[in-house]
């Protein structure tokens, strides 16, 4: 099992630019969460996936920001027309309902800069 | 809504010594979860505590399920080097059905050798 990846670990953008994130959660986990971390801060829940539906979504995400589980496996984030308040590092989680339904795996994040 | 309060907001400390720190919380939590992040890093699991009173250990940390439900605590023993990061507790939000996770302001470890 190699853990929760992300992919790119780092992008540097310019403001008005849409990016797009990738996470593969731990094979066989059901559960895939997005959150937010800003420096000096906890990571906070921005929607979560149960296989394919996307059940839940924080006020943080706002219109511009989209998330994706086709196939119940891997998920993209897309963020449309950045705007420098989207600086942050943008971590994935997973994890199997049925085993431990609260602790969740992190990937090792993608640090966004918007510039 | 649920917010979690860690404390100390850092610590700087000799190598060898040992570390306490803890988490409150204005609401009952049924879950507490510690994570360590490195810099540049996603948080990784530390230990879980599942019931009240639980203590559980992980080499040489360990951790505290207080009675109240609304605090939990984190003891770290004859601290090497490695230990140096943050240091977050989270606990699962009640109020939909996702167990999202709800994250503590952090504790900033710091490990002179």
């Amino acid at each position: 099992d190699t853990g929760v990846s992300q992919d790119p670990r780092h992008k540097i953008t310019k403001r008005g630019q849409n990016v797009t994130f990738r996470c593969d959660p731990i094979s066989e986990h059901n559960r895939l969460y997005w959150y937010r971390q800003t420096l000096g801060q906890g990571p906070e829940f921005l929607t979560y996936f149960q296989n394919e539906a996307q059940l839940e979504k924080s006020r943080l995400l706002s219109d511009r920001f989209s998330a994706e589980r086709p196939k119940g496996s891997f998920s993209t984030l897309e963020i449309q027309r950045t705007e420098q308040g989207d600086s942050a590092m943008y971590l994935c989680a997973s994890n199997e309902l049925r085993d431990s339904p609260y602790e969740q795996y992190f990937g090792p994040g993608t640090r966004l800069t918007v510039t | 809504g649920q917010q979690l309060n860690q404390s100390p907001q850092s610590m700087f400390i000799q190598e060898g010594e040992d570390v306490s720190m803890n988490c409150t919380s204005s609401s009952i939590f049924n879950t507490w979860l510690w994570y360590k992040q490195d810099p540049g890093e996603g948080p990784v699991l530390l230990i879980a505590l599942y019931k009240a009173g639980e203590l559980t250990s992980n080499g040489r940390l360990t951790a505290q399920f207080g009675i109240t439900r609304k605090d939990s605590f984190l003891n770290i023993s004859a601290s090497i080097p490695s230990d140096v990061g943050i240091y977050f507790c989270a606990g699962p939000n009640y109020g939909g059905a996702t167990n999202k996770l709800i994250f503590g302001t952090g504790t900033l470890l710091a490990v002179q050798p």
